[in-house]
């Protein structure tokens, strides 16, 4: 079956570590995404990566970092420098352009501070 | 700037009973809207999409929203509730990027509760 792989599925963090969470996708899908989300309200935009070897700064980007070598793969880096990052990270995917085309996600991976 | 209010944080309604998830929109376009499902510590299942083609939409496991573009609405329901059901729903606009894809405003859930 086609879809897209977080992992893992909890992860703990201390103080001054950076931590990397994984996406992968099997969908060839062009375009993926990474959304913040914190209880009580909607997904924000992190980062965002339309073709290999390219990625754009979404609303939320200070604190985090990414890459994208292969069209699979798209993984984010959370840094020391997010001073508050304890919360649901959730990615997605989209085969095609245009404002009708709904997103696919993964089944997230829940960052905590020890 | 493209953006949605769903109008309620919790909505709780009895087994069988009919659902109302309410959501007002801003869009300075003709908008394409979504209404994804979210069940916990999981991800986002589209449930369905309004793309301009037709005002009332069906969408998967009964749900259906009607686009009202004089009222800025685009309101989820569905005739009746299951126990399955129970879940936090989110209203979503596109709002464009260069490029041509697209990236997702989100409202800030309503959560569902069913109960027997």
């Amino acid at each position: 079956d086609g879809g897209i792989t977080q992992s893992p599925k909890y992860l703990f963090r201390k103080e001054g570590q950076n931590v990397t969470l994984s996406c992968e996708q099997n969908l060839n899908h062009d375009a993926m995404y990474w959304y913040r989300q914190d209880p009580g309200q909607g997904l924000r935009l992190i980062y965002y990566s339309q073709i290999v070897n390219d990625f754009q700064k979404g609303d939320i980007a200070e604190g985090y970092s990414v890459s994208r070598e292969k069209k699979e793969s798209f993984p984010l880096t959370v840094t020391s420098a997010q001073k508050n990052p304890t919360a649901f990270y959730l990615c997605a995917s989209t085969s095609r352009t245009g404002l009708h085309q709904p997103q696919h996600f993964g089944d997230g991976t829940r960052l905590s501070i020890l | 700037a493209q953006s949605v209010t769903q109008l309620d944080s919790h909505v709780s309604v009895s087994e069988g009973t009919p659902v109302l998830l309410r959501c007002n929109y801003s869009s300075s376009y003709s908008p394409s809207l979504f209404w994804y499902v979210q069940h916990p510590n999981k991800g986002l299942q589209l449930l369905l999409k309004y793309t301009s083609a037709a005002t009332l939409v069906k969408g998967i496991n009964g749900f259906e929203a009607e686009f009202k573009k004089s009222e800025t609405s685009f309101h989820l329901t569905k005739p009746s509730a299951h126990m399955s059901d129970a879940a936090e729903y989110f209203c979503v606009v596109s709002d464009p990027l260069s490029g041509g894809y697209n990236k997702l405003i989100f409202g800030a859930g309503t959560r569902l509760a069913v109960h027997p």
